[in-house]
C-alpha cells in the first residue's frame, strides 16, 4: 500500500533563509508525487508535481523538489523564504494498484515565516 | 477561467440533522473527486466521478453519505442523519483525463462542516 510521512507537522524559518520540508514515500509501483500547498481560506494549489521524467521538479513561486528512489524521498525546497509562503504544505502520492485517481495526503507541514 | 467552487464554505448542524455539500468543477472536468480531513487527521478520499459514474467510493465511510452527479456536472454530497465524527472539512476536485501521473487535480477552498 502506498503511503507518505512529512516528517516535521511545523517549520518555521527567518524571512530570506531556505526552507526544507521533508516528506518520505512507501510505494511498490513507480509513483507520482505533488505537493500542494494551502493558505488559510484558499483552495489546495498544485505547486509541482513528479512523474518519472527529471528528478529535480521546479515549481512555482521558487519552490523545487528532488525524486530520491534510494531514499524515498521528495523534499520541497526554496532557497529564500518569503512572507507569502506562510502556508500549509502537502506531500501527495498516487499511482500503483490505486490508480493515478487516488490522491493519498501525508499529514501536512505548517509553514511559518518571521520577519 | 473559474476555478472549483464549493458551498456553503461553513456549515453548521446538529447531530442529527441533513446538510448537502455542493461542488461545481471546473467547466469541462469530466472527473470529480470528493475529499475529507477530519481534525488532526489526513486529508483522505472518499470518491470518484466519471462524469456521472461512480468510478470508485472506495473512501465512502458509511451509508449515511450519499454523492450524486446527475448530468455530469456538479456534485452533491449529503449526509443524512450527521454524526459528531462527521466534522471537519471537505473539498472536492475536478480533473480531465490524462496520461497516467498528468491527471492533476484541481481544489475548491473546501466547505467547513461542524457537527454539534
Amino acid at each position: 500500500a502506498q503511503s507518505v510521512t512529512q516528517l516535521d507537522s511545523h517549520v518555521s524559518v527567518s524571512e530570506g533563509t531556505p526552507v526544507l520540508l521533508r516528506c518520505n514515500y512507501s510505494s511498490s509501483y513507480s509513483p507520482s508525487l505533488f505537493w500542494y500547498v494551502q493558505h488559510p481560506n484558499k483552495g489546495l494549489q498544485l505547486l509541482l508535481k513528479y512523474t518519472s521524467a527529471a528528478t529535480l521538479v521546479k515549481g512555482i513561486n521558487g519552490f523545487e523538489a528532488e525524486f530520491k528512489k534510494s531514499e524515498t524521498s521528495f523534499h520541497l525546497t526554496k532557497p529564500s523564504a518569503h512572507m507569502s509562503d506562510a502556508a500549509e504544505y502537502f506531500c501527495v502520492v498516487t499511482g500503483g494498484s490505486g490508480g493515478y485517481n487516488k490522491l493519498i495526503f501525508g499529514a501536512g507541514t505548517r509553514l511559518a515565516v518571521h520577519p | 477561467e473559474a476555478g472549483v467552487t464549493q458551498f456553503p464554505s461553513h456549515s453548521v448542524i446538529e447531530k442529527g440533522q441533513t446538510v448537502t455539500l455542493r461542488c461545481d468543477p471546473i467547466s469541462g472536468h469530466d472527473n470529480l473527486y470528493w475529499y475529507r480531513r477530519v481534525m488532526g487527521k489526513e486529508i483522505k478520499f472518499l470518491l470518484h466521478f466519471v462524469k456521472e459514474s461512480k468510478q470508485d467510493e472506495s473512501g465512502m465511510p458509511n451509508n449515511r453519505f450519499l454523492a450524486e452527479r446527475t448530468g455530469g456536472t456538479y456534485s452533491t454530497l449529503k449526509v443524512q442523519p450527521a454524526e459528531l465524527e462527521d466534522s471537519g472539512v471537505y473539498f472536492c476536485a475536478s480533473s480531465q483525463p490524462g496520461l497516467a501521473g498528468k491527471n492533476i487535480q484541481y481544489f475548491g477552498a473546501g466547505t467547513r462542516l461542524s457537527v454539534l
